[in-house]
């Protein structure tokens, strides 16, 4: 079993904010990686380290973390943002990685 | 610009050995921190990392594939290539390479190739 955890699905309305939780123990010690991935394509890398965007990934998504939980918000969603997202760090030994089993954002 | 580019076959028999290359352009793996790591994602599931390796020929793999799986990289030719042995249908899924940062991040991701296994 993964040893992050995300909620299955979440919805929004346009131009509101949305927060997608990952938990997971390593998490106190890891940062989370975040991951959009829309329908047929591969993923893209929104959000690394503490709180970093890739050149191109608008800066309406960003990264936080509390404890065991780390967190992507979208604030002022877009249409374009619907899409499933994966939470990625390593496990509990720092040895491997892992991902969790994503959760889908449906924009109303 | 950098890119991944999976290839391999599309079909293997139950009891086959897979196996894939990743080839690459843009970067070195002869660069430190650089690793490249292979995923993959049953239809309609979720993503699953299986191995990654690094620059310095440090090889990380899946906790529960770790005795089917085997990593190599040739940094001349720019290719990373993945083995998994005893395939079976549980194993049909889009496989992809993604250069990876230190071994906790994926920047830059391949296209992905579907492997089915059937008989």
């Amino acid at each position: 079993s993964s040893e992050l955890t995300q909620d299955p699905a979440v919805s929004v309305a346009l131009g509101q904010t949305v927060r997608i939780t990952c938990q997971g123990d390593s998490l106190r010690s890891y940062y989370a990686t975040w991951y959009q991935q829309k329908p047929g394509q591969a993923p893209v890398l929104v959000i690394y380290g503490k709180n970093n965007r890739p050149s191109g990934i608008p800066d309406r998504f960003s990264g936080s973390s509390s404890g065991n939980t780390a967190s992507l918000t979208i604030t002022g969603a877009q249409a374009e943002d619907e899409a499933d997202y994966y939470c990625h760090s390593r496990d509990s030994s720092g040895n491997h990685l892992v991902f969790a089993t994503g959760t889908k954002v449906t924009v109303l | 610009q950098i890119t991944l580019k999976e290839s391999g076959p599309m079909l293997v028999k139950p009891t086959q050995t897979l196996t894939l290359t990743c080839t690459f352009s843009g970067f070195s793996l002869s660069t430190t921190g650089v690793g490249v790591g292979w995923i993959r994602q049953p239809p309609g599931k979720a993503l699953e990392w299986l191995a990654l390796i690094n620059w310095n020929d440090d090889k990380r793999y899946s906790p529960s594939l770790r005795s089917r799986l085997t990593i190599t990289k040739d940094t001349s030719k720019n290719q990373v290539v993945l083995t998994m042995t005893n395939m079976d249908p549980v194993d049909t899924a889009t496989y992809y390479c993604a250069h990876g940062v230190y071994g906790d991040y994926f920047r830059y991701w391949g296209q992905g190739t579907l492997v089915t296994v059937s008989s």
